[in-house]
């Protein structure tokens, strides 16, 4: 079944302890991104690849680094996580960066920062 | 920059009723594409429908159709014959080409309406 996973679903966790948020997409996607869901903000993208090796800001990349060094993998990394990234965080893959190209989200994590 | 606008909030509609769900959009690149998610209480967001800038027609997916009318910059999500099951928030994104300079190449939400199916 072609999907995009996220590991874990729920997390809570403590201000400044270094966590990672798993993302793999099983479609041979080039393109991949994570997102933040916020109430009253909506969704916001945080970093995006475009392919191997490739990625680069969104709009709101503070507090946060990714990589990509398998096509199929794009992890969300958080240094030092704060209270102000308690949010639903979205991994999302298409086949490019064409605007045709449909955006296949994962079922998204939890993140609770105390 | 991309801009999309949902006027509302959110709706109540009777069930079997059609509903129409506004969004409106801003942009500058002279190719687009325009997407309706759907997000149940679960939390996933599921893709729904797409419409190409140049589509000629109207795109349409089983009971989900979008009437695009690119001189308004308008591209509104039609749901025929609503169930129990569609009352969820629903968002309309757009992603550009990547002309406009923006650079994320990513889709910019709305920030989405509340639809809720009354029985």
């Amino acid at each position: 079944e072609a999907q995009v996973t996220q590991n874990p679903r729920y997390l809570i966790t403590v201000t400044g302890k270094k966590l990672t948020v798993t993302c793999s997409q099983n479609m041979n996607h080039e393109y991949m991104s994570w997102y933040r869901q916020d109430p009253g903000l909506g969704l916001r993208q945080i970093y995006y690849s475009m392919n191997v090796e490739v990625t680069d800001k969104g709009d709101v990349p503070e507090g946060y680094k990714v990589s990509r060094k398998e096509k199929r993998n794009f992890p969300l990394i958080l240094e030092s996580p704060s209270p102000n990234q308690t949010s639903l965080y979205f991994c999302a893959s298409s086949l490019s960066v064409l605007a045709k190209n449909i955006q296949y989200f994962g079922a998204g994590t939890r993140l609770s920062v105390l | 920059a991309q801009k999309i606008t949902q006027t509302q909030p959110g709706m109540f509609v009777q069930e079997k009723e059609a509903v129409t769900l506004d969004c409106t959009y801003d942009t500058s690149d002279p190719s687009y594409g325009l997407f309706w998610y759907k997000q149940p209480s679960s939390g996933e967001m599921i893709f729904l429908i797409y419409q190409g800038s140049y589509d000629q027609q109207n795109a349409t997916e089983g009971r989900y159709s979008l009437n695009f009318q690119k001189a308004r910059k308008s591209a509104n999500l039609v749901i025929s014959a609503s169930q129990l099951g569609d009352s969820a928030m629903y968002f309309c994104a757009m992603r550009g080409s990547g002309d406009s300079g923006g650079g994320a190449d990513g889709l910019t939400f709305g920030k989405g309406t509340h639809l809720i199916i009354q029985p």
